[in-house]
């Protein structure tokens, strides 16, 4: 199946540092990939979609200038968490698919711990 | 909102057993259903998905069960390994929804006892 590689699985920051969290599609071009938050022993939560060449969609709640997002080309699309907080500490997750409605496949997460 | 959501935390299994793991989803539009598997500090993995036009699909050792008028799917996994420990998502798109975003059920964890 397709390969979505995430960049780094962890990492640990200071607080108010900016971190940077790639999603790379490793054998296919996706043109849209998502990003989720994850919280110990909680479902995905769908934080924003990511669309090559265009602004991201941010889903209610989500601080857009907390969470950049940028889907320079077809295979890589970034995460930013900028001024990190402690509150931001969590696992997130990004994922891609090969056409529109099909099946998605993700990333192996990334574990962000701030201090 | 509407949402999916499953009906068991958790679930304790006995090596070689079947499980069955269950999910109710509210959104009667819903075209495309999929489970995923994850393990601890990794991402989710696809199992099987099946769309709102088929009853049953099966994969390897797993079959998963549509059922429309009750709005209620089913993982179904053979001959329980202790690889199957894990937590185990379903997940839907609706047919109006862009693109394959996803809606999360809260997950069943799987303990496989030996």
């Amino acid at each position: 199946g397709a390969v979505v590689s995430q960049h780094p699985s962890w990492v640990i920051c200071k607080s108010g540092t900016s971190v940077k969290i790639e999603c790379r599609s490793l054998d296919f071009q996706a043109t849209t990939m998502f990003w989720y938050r994850q919280f110990p022993k909680q479902s995905l939560m769908l934080m924003a979609t990511s669309n090559e060449g265009s602004k991201a969609t941010y889903e209610q709640g989500v601080e857009k200038d907390k969470f950049l997002i940028n889907h320079a080309s077809l295979t890589l699309s970034t995460l930013t968490v900028t001024s990190a907080h402690p509150e931001d500490s969590s696992f997130y997750i990004c994922s891609a698919s090969i056409y529109s409605n099909e099946k998605l496949f993700f990333g192996s997460g990334t574990q962000l711990s701030v201090l | 909102g509407e949402s999916v959501g499953l009906h068991l935390p958790t679930l304790s299994v006995q090596e070689g057993d079947n499980s069955i793991i269950n999910c109710a989803y509210s959104n009667s539009a819903s075209d495309y259903f999929i489970w995923y598997k994850q393990e601890s500090g990794k991402g989710p993995q696809f199992i099987i998905d099946i769309r709102s036009n088929m009853d049953k699909r099966q994969g390897q050792r797993v079959t998963v069960l549509l059922n429309k008028t009750v709005k209620h799917l089913s993982l179904q996994i053979a001959a329980t390994q202790p690889g199957d420990s894990a937590v185990y998502f379903c997940a839907e798109i609706p047919i109006k929804a862009a693109g394959n975003k996803l809606t999360f059920g809260g997950g069943t964890r799987v303990l496989v006892k030996p």
